[in-house]
């Protein structure tokens, strides 16, 4: 079964640093596009940016550039999104995606989320 | 960026009848290799998005042929054949024609009258 499980919900204080994970299974994890979607409390979806795990490739929306940095491991087949100083604003959850690279299928398969307190 | 919006926002429904809801983009989402790349994804309470349509008229993989998509250039529509109480959420258009960024529309959501 194709699935991405996210880590869990975190609380946190202004400018502390965090990392969550994204961990993939039943693909193969280096060969498609990972999104991260942000969703503030009440409100509607983000498109934070996507990184190709193969690569490295990776592209901000201009939103989020310099706010925050997506990385992937392929020994884990694990994708992160990281602060390096956290504000009461990034409170919201988290959610990644699969996009696959060769043909596009849309965001196909997403996780479970990741809810981010920063308070 | 691309700028995607939807209506209506609210969308009442009967269960057994059919609905529709738009989503408009400020440029064209004809990419030059010719696909258009504009998806469709529903949020029912309390999940994860779901990806509904993808390339404007493609339906996932599992998803009902109730739901449909349509539209070319700038001007797109979800249709669901029948509604079913199974159907509320929000729905989201999403571009991806460009990927920095890809651009969400606000949501429309959709109740159960």
């Amino acid at each position: 079964e194709v699935q991405l499980v996210q880590s869990g919900a975190e609380v946190k204080k202004p400018g502390e640093s965090l990392k969550i994970s994204c961990k993939a299974s039943g693909y193969s994890f280096p060969n498609s596009w990972i999104a991260w979607v942000r969703q503030m409390p009440g409100k509607g979806l983000e498109w934070m940016g996507i990184i190709f795990p193969g690569d490295s490739d990776t592209r901000y929306s201009p939103s989020f550039e310099g706010q925050v940095t997506m990385s992937a491991d392929l020994s884990t087949n694990t994708a992160y999104l990281q602060w390096s100083s956290l504000k009461a604003s990034d409170t919201a959850k988290y959610y990644c995606a699969r996009r696959r690279k060769t043909t596009y299928y849309g965001m196909d398969v997403w996780g479970q989320g990741t809810t981010v307190t920063v308070s | 960026d691309i700028v995607m919006t939807q209506s209506p926002l609210s969308l009442p429904v009967t269960p057994g009848e059919p609905a529709s809801i738009s989503c408009r983009s400020s440029q064209s989402l004809l990419h030059r290799n010719g696909n258009t790349y504009l998806d469709w994804y529903l949020q029912k309470p309390g999940q994860s998005p779901q990806l509904l349509i993808y390339m404007a008229s493609n339906r996932a993989s599992g998803v009902p042929d109730r739901f449909s998509g349509s539209g070319s250039g700038t001007d797109f529509t979800l249709k669901i054949s029948k509604v079913e109480a199974e159907d509320v959420g929000v729905y989201y258009c999403m571009q991806a024609v460009l990927d920095s960024p890809c651009t969400f529309g606000p949501g429309t959501k959709v109740e159960i009258k």
